[in-house]
């Protein structure tokens, strides 16, 4: 069945623009987590969702990064006013955990490449 | 906070070597423990886990124990290919009350086998 996509593959932008990073999970996988991989940082967290509600927003690093879920499936990760070291590869990966069911492997996608001149 | 510490990397080795990464973790509760790798120009792998203590995950010959005494999760492997060549990340998630699930990971390890 289809995997966790991801979209664009790739995108360079200039410091200063707005840009919108998309997440398609698993069908039916209610939770949604946003990652980052950066050379100095590793990989870090940075929100949560399930269903639509982001219960923890507490990995996004600054009030430039936004992220939004509508209809329980769709995300998209915006960052505002990009700056050079926003450049990272963006990952999505998507469960069926909630806080209870201790199903909690998280597929995830190809990522998203963003560069900031 | 919860954190995972790897050995670091890279480690090279030539073909049916043995393996062995290290991996420890600190955290409140009883987290779940995963190995991910990245193989080169590919996505993240689920490659094994481990949801409680004892605990053995496999595959593709890998293995790791869930050692709650060392609060370790080593990952062996017998006899390395050139094709096991990538980043291995340990990872740890919790689901206990307040908690999401959220992934932290190690640093990863860099794994090159030689023919």
């Amino acid at each position: 069945g289809a995997g966790v996509s991801q979209s664009p593959s790739n995108k360079v932008t200039e410091k200063g623009k707005d840009v919108e990073l998309r997440c398609d999970p698993i069908s039916g996988h209610t939770a949604l987590y946003w990652y980052r991989q950066s050379l100095g940082q590793g990989l870090e967290f940075l929100i949560y969702f399930q269903g639509n509600s982001a219960p923890d927003k507490s990995g996004l690093p600054s009030d430039r990064f936004s992220a939004e879920r509508t209809g329980g499936s769709v995300s998209t990760l915006t960052i505002q006013r990009t700056q050079q070291e926003d450049s990272a590869v963006y990952l999505c990966a998507s469960s069926l955990a909630s806080a209870t069911s201790g199903t909690d492997t998280q597929y995830f996608g190809p990522g998203t490449r963003l560069t900031v001149l | 906070g919860n954190s995972v510490t790897q050995m670091e990397g890279p480690v090279t080795l030539s073909e049916e070597a043995f393996l062995t990464i290290n991996c420890t973790y600190t955290a409140t509760g009883y987290p779940s423990l995963f190995w991910y790798v990245q193989y080169p120009g590919e996505g993240l792998q689920l490659l094994l886990k481990a949801t409680k203590a004892d605990d053995k995950g496999s595959n593709k010959g890998f293995e790791a124990t869930y050692r709650k005494e060392t609060t370790s999760f080593h990952l062996e492997k017998g006899s390395v290919q050139v094709s096991d060549s990538a980043v291995y990340f340990c990872a740890l998630s919790d689901l206990g009350s307040g908690n999401t699930g959220k992934l932290i990971f190690g640093q990863g390890t860099t794994l090159q086998v030689k023919p």
